[in-house]
């Protein structure tokens, strides 16, 4: 069974914090990785991708990626009310297509 | 550049019905996935269509199909709609089958009724 996994949340977080969403999966052939974000009643917008492990770095947006711990992170600095949203993460289980695996999203909420 | 889009936005159909849903794909990209995201849930993989053919295909019965057109547009066909296919429907488009980045269009809010 593919599965991602993440933790539904409210994660709750005041303006300015650092925010650090997870998510986890199962298989090990996982080749890429992405991070969408959703307000509510739209659709997902991507935020970042993932392909190595390590840090990627965006902006206010940094991605972990640790294949050994089948592990990815998003990390939200200085988090900004217009932040909160639905973080889904995303990923690509089948080598030769782009079919991805979505996590249920974990629900992050930036209190002013 | 346009970006990718979806029709209708909204749209209430009777059980038992058929529907088709169409998504025209950002400019330069060529393969077209639909998905389906109920309420609370992430979204769920139906299909994907490159070359004008139908490449892969989540856990979704045959009442679900699907048309790629020489421009790269696609539409999806549900029949004898069912109560639980109510849902948004998401189609995501991107550029070749390989592990790239794939764009979603604003969804086709679908209520069955």
């Amino acid at each position: 069974q593919k599965e991602v996994e993440q933790n539904s949340g409210p994660l709750s977080v005041p303006e300015g914090a650092i925010a650090s969403l997870n998510c986890t999966y199962s298989d090990r052939g996982s080749q890429s990785f992405f991070w969408y974000r959703q307000y509510s009643g739209k659709s997902p917008e991507l935020i970042m991708s993932i392909y190595s492990n390590g840090d990627k770095e965006d902006g206010r947006f940094t991605a972990q990626l640790n294949k050994a711990s089948q592990y990815v992170s998003l990390l939200i600095r200085d988090s900004q009310p217009s932040d909160s949203a639905t973080y889904l993460c995303a990923s690509n289980f089948e080598y030769n297509f782009n079919k991805f695996y979505f996590g249920s999203g974990t629900k992050l909420n930036v209190k002013p | 550049d346009a970006g990718v889009t979806q029709s209708p936005t909204h749209l209430i159909k009777t059980r038992g019905q058929q529907v088709t849903l169409r998504c025209s794909p950002k400019s330069g990209h060529d393969t077209v996935s639909w998905y389906q995201q109920a309420l609370g849930q992430g979204p769920q993989f139906i299909f994907q269509y490159y070359e004008e053919e139908e490449r892969q295909r989540g856990n979704f019965p045959d009442r679900f199909s699907g048309h790629q057109f020489p421009n790269y547009s696609s539409e999806l066909n549900v029949n004898a709609l069912l109560l639980g296919d109510s849902a948004l429907y998401l189609c995501a488009s991107s550029l070749g089958t390989l592990h790239t980045e794939a764009f979603f269009g604003q969804g086709t809010r679908l209520t069955v009724v």
